[in-house]
């Protein structure tokens, strides 16, 4: 079975470009997660889907960032116009909805570099 | 707002040797508590996950307990390898489909 799928590994982009992340859930997974790492600080949540919705999206920096789930199955994470402190790792992780565990499976991350 | 210390930040041990990593949270009412690895360059690796109901969990050489009312748990190795030498992450869920909160984490190098 697949893991969690993140598109690209890495992105180098200058200030004010638009960089899109892709990610695939594992097949069947409705919950889905978008977690980034800024350089030196520890992994912090950015939103929440549940298949198409956006359950809680209270992590989400500000409005230059973009989160998309169409149809449930991938998410897309739009950062427009890129700036210098978007540099990061940006990891998506997905879980099952209900059943015992919630156990959470992570992609290998995407890493930004703004320049 | 929950808050998740590890400690140490790093850690270097000869090979063979058992070792205990530290989580704590500030918030005791948690759903969850998953250990990670991250080996550099690569993603998150699930290692274990504890239920806020449970007291442990084993997986081979692997032990992390929880301290619910504490707010604490625990990452056991047992006869360390230096296959092992990877950051370690503690996270924690409030509830069954929140986010996690993470800890930053312990990097471990185990030395032939």
């Amino acid at each position: 079975e697949a893991g969690v799928t993140q598109f690209p590994s890495h992105s180098v982009i200058e200030k004010g470009q638009t960089v899109t992340l892709r990610c695939d859930p594992i097949s069947g997974h409705d919950n889905l997660y978008w977690y980034r790492r800024v350089m030196g600080k520890e992994i912090k949540f950015l939103l929440h889907f549940v298949k198409e919705s956006k359950q809680d999206e209270s992590g989400m920096p500000n409005n230059r960032f973009l989160a998309e789930r169409t149809g449930g199955t991938y998410s897309t994470l739009k950062v427009q116009p890129a700036e210098l402190e978007d540099s990061g790792v940006y990891f998506c992780a997905s879980s099952l909805v209900g059943g015992r565990t919630t156990e959470a499976f992570f992609g290998q991350g995407t890493r930004l570099t703004v320049v | 707002k929950q808050e998740v210390t590890q400690i140490p930040a790093a850690l270097s041990v000869p090979e063979g040797e058992n070792l205990v990593l530290n989580c704590s949270f500030t918030d005791s009412a948690i759903y969850n508590l998953q250990w990670f690895r991250q080996d550099p360059g690569k993603g998150l690796t699930s290692l274990l996950l504890i239920q806020s109901s449970q007291r442990e969990q084993t997986s081979g050489r692997l032990n992390a307990s929880l301290d619910k009312s504490s707010g604490r748990s625990t990452l056991y190795i047992a006869a360390s390898q230096p296959g092992d030498s990877a950051t370690y992450l503690c996270a924690v869920r409030q509830n069954n489909f929140n986010k996690f909160y993470f800890g930053s984490g312990t990097k471990l190098n185990v030395k032939p």
